[in-house]
């Protein structure tokens, strides 16, 4: 079984550019999060998708941050414009809507570095 | 979310068990506990997830106790591959599916 596929693993840009981020869940999987992870930090949610609807998004900058997810499966992540503390690893998780266990599949991540 | 509390680092032998706790004193009755790692330049990783039985699957073995205010990842014998950040997770299995991450605990197992 394929895992979560993200891309590019890694971006460099200038403060002030735009980037985007791309993220194909596990096939079957409804639900997608996206988190942002700091150095020595753990990872935190920005947004949460169940099929192509948001469930939420309180944690996602909305003022440089947007995501969607078209048909329910592909989702994208913007970043427009980006500052130096957006840089970050971005990690994209998939899960099947079930009770239990839930378990999140995570994506290795893009490393994000903004100058 | 409940928070948990986990020691920043410990240190384990190759091949012996490593013990690594985890405080939940808050936590509600209708709360899971779910532990993941997250190994260098990966993403999170599921390990296992309990509510008040203790659990065992081919990775590891939670104990939890019965009070469920805490509990204790086993690795029964450990390997240089288990090396990571293990995170100890609370969180309600429902139509909420959120992981709320905290800093965790760095693992490192020495030869």
């Amino acid at each position: 079984e394929a895992g979560v596929a993200q891309s590019p693993r890694y971006k460099i840009i200038e403060k002030r550019q735009s980037v985007a981020f791309w993220c194909n869940p596990i096939s079957g999987h409804a639900t997608l999060y996206w988190y942002q992870q700091i150095l020595g930090q753990g990872p935190k949610l920005l947004i949460q998708f169940q099929n192509n609807g948001v469930v939420d998004d309180s944690q996602l900058p909305k003022d440089r941050f947007s995501a969607e997810r078209l048909k329910g499966v592909d989702s994208t992540l913007k970043i427009q414009p980006a500052k130096l503390e957006d840089s970050a690893v971005y990690l994209c998780a998939s899960s099947l809507i079930q009770a239990s266990p839930n378990e999140q599949f995570f994506g290795p991540g893009t490393r994000l570095t903004v100058l | 979310d409940a928070k948990t509390t986990q020691p920043p680092s410990m240190d384990c032998a190759e091949g012996r068990a490593a013990n690594l706790p985890c405080n939940h004193s808050t936590i509600s009755g209708n709360e899971y506990v779910y532990w993941y790692r997250q190994i260098h330049s990966q993403g999170p990783q599921y390990i296992i997830h309990g509510l008040k039985n203790n659990e065992t699957n081919e990775m590891a073995s939670l104990i939890i106790t019965e009070d469920r205010k805490s509990s204790t990842l086993i690795l029964p014998h450990a390997t240089l591959r288990d090396t990571a950040v293990y995170y100890c997770i609370v969180r309600v299995v429902g139509n909420d599916y959120k992981l709320s991450f905290g800093a965790g605990t760095t693992v490192t197992v020495r030869a």
